[in-house]
């Protein structure tokens, strides 16, 4: 299956401040990558979808002066979460699109944990 | 839009039993398809089983077996032979044409030895 890499895996960071968090497909080309957050002991909720060399989509509610999506490449999405709030801290999760029926492959996961 | 359902919250088996996870969804496609992710502690996703909506025939993978109604709009996960590393959140989730993933809220599974 797909190689997908997440960095980091965990992070913490004073409010105010700013968190990238980046995505890589390491054996395909992505030009589609879905952003879910994860809050304890709830869903997958899809805030964004990044297209390769084109603007994101944000889901309903989603602030994209907030969550910044940067997709410059095939293999590499970021998110920058600016200006972090404590309510940002959460479990993000990307996860590359592929093709219909395809299963999708996430990457590991940040766990953001804003103080 | 599509939205998933998963009205058990939480669940437990005894080890080496049968346990079946519910899964209701709606949507107005007729063409889409329907996975089973699970999500150990370690919080990777990894897939247990998938069925494409026109495929009649119920999935199977192993000791993991679908429930597909289409009618219904149901499509629920039956785990044969329980183990104790099936112990994890099992999400429901559908994908549309559109290539995009909707997940139910989950279900914590633990299975007791």
């Amino acid at each position: 299956g797909a190689v997908v890499s997440q960095h980091p895996s965990w992070v913490i960071c004073k409010s105010g401040t700013s968190v990238k968090i980046e995505c890589r497909s390491l054996d395909f080309q992505a030009t589609t990558m879905f952003w879910y957050r994860q809050f304890p002991k709830q869903s997958l909720m899809l805030m964004a979808t990044s297209n390769e060399g084109s603007k994101a989509t944000y889901e309903q509610g989603v602030e994209k002066d907030k969550f910044l999506i940067n997709h410059a490449s095939l293999t590499l999405s970021t998110l920058t979460v600016t200006s972090a709030h404590p309510e940002d801290s959460s479990f993000y999760i990307c996860s590359p699109g592929q093709g219909l029926n395809t299963e999708a492959f996430f990457g590991q996961g940040t766990r953001l944990t804003v103080v | 839009a599509q939205t998933v359902t998963q009205s058990q919250p939480e669940m437990s088996v005894q080890e080496a039993e049968t346990v079946t996870l519910s899964c209701t969804y709606d949507t107005s496609e007729s063409n889409y398809y329907l996975f089973w992710y699970k999500q150990p502690p370690s919080r990777q996703m990894i897939l247990v089983i998938r069925q494409e909506a026109y495929k009649q025939q119920n999935a199977t993978e192993n000791r993991f077996s679908v429930n597909f109604q289409k009618a219904a709009k149901s499509f629920s996960l039956k785990i044969s032979d329980s183990q104790l590393g099936d112990t994890a959140m099992y999400f429901c989730a559908f994908q549309n044409t559109g290539n995009q993933f909707y997940f139910g809220t989950g279900t914590s599974l633990t299975v007791i030895p």
